[in-house]
């Protein structure tokens, strides 16, 4: 089954306290992104990668880092959190297909900053 | 820069009618897609339909069709026959022309929350 994977799918942390969420698609896709989901903002993406060790700012990137080492895993660092940080978390992967594109999003990550 | 509009924030629909949820974007680029997703209360990101902006026809998935009118840079989703499963959040988004860096970076829209009532 075609699917991208986000661990962990909720988490309370204390602000300063440094974490990882990963991602991981199995779909093979080239293209992988992180969003943020706040109320009255719809989503906003955070970093993107074109490929393995190829990353880039999105429109939100300050207080995040990524790394692509490997195709398959994209995953979103907080060095620091802090409670502006508190949200909903996206990854997204897409490749093209053969009629159009299709991009597919993991279950999301429920971030509480205290 | 690109911009999606949704300005219907929420819509109450009885169930079997159809439903027509507004989507407007703009761009000055002449390639472009642009997609509907669900987001029911779970959660999660539903991948709906996707419209690219060289398609001659508008798409079609099941009871979802996109109402693709390029001149008025509109997108709008119609959902045929709603069932009550169909109750959710529901967002527009845009995606840059290929072949440049970050291209398929989505803009998404506010959203519009759709109630279809029994």
């Amino acid at each position: 089954e075609a699917q991208v994977t986000q661990n962990p799918r909720y988490l309370i942390t204390v602000t300063g306290k440094k974490l990882t969420v990963t991602c991981s698609q199995n779909m093979n896709h080239e293209y992988m992104s992180w969003y943020r989901q706040d109320p009255g903002l719809g989503l906003r993406q955070i970093y993107y990668s074109m490929n393995v060790e190829v990353t880039d700012k999105g429109d939100v990137p300050e207080g995040y880092k990524v790394s692509r080492k490997e195709k398959r895993n994209f995953p979103l660092i907080l060095e620091s959190p802090s409670p502006n940080q508190t949200s909903l978390y996206f990854c997204a992967s897409s490749s093209w297909g053969g009629g159009g594109e299709t991009q597919y999003f993991g279950p999301g990550t429920r971030l509480l900053v205290l | 820069a690109q911009k999606i509009t949704q300005t219907q924030p929420g819509m109450f629909v009885q169930e079997k009618e159809a439903v027509t949820l507004d989507c407007t974007y703009d761009t000055s680029d002449p390639s472009y897609g642009l997609f509907w997703y669900k987001q029911p209360s779970s959660g999660e990101m539903i991948f709906l339909i996707y419209q690219g902006s060289y398609d001659q026809q508008n798409a079609t998935e099941g009871r979802y069709s996109l109402n693709f009118q390029k001149a008025r840079k509109s997108a709008n989703l119609v959902i045929s026959a709603s069932q009550l499963g169909d109750s959710a959040m529901y967002f527009c988004a845009m995606r840059g022309p290929d072949l440049i860096q970050g291209a398929q970076k989505l803009v998404f829209g506010q959203g519009t929350r759709l109630t279809i009532n029994p």
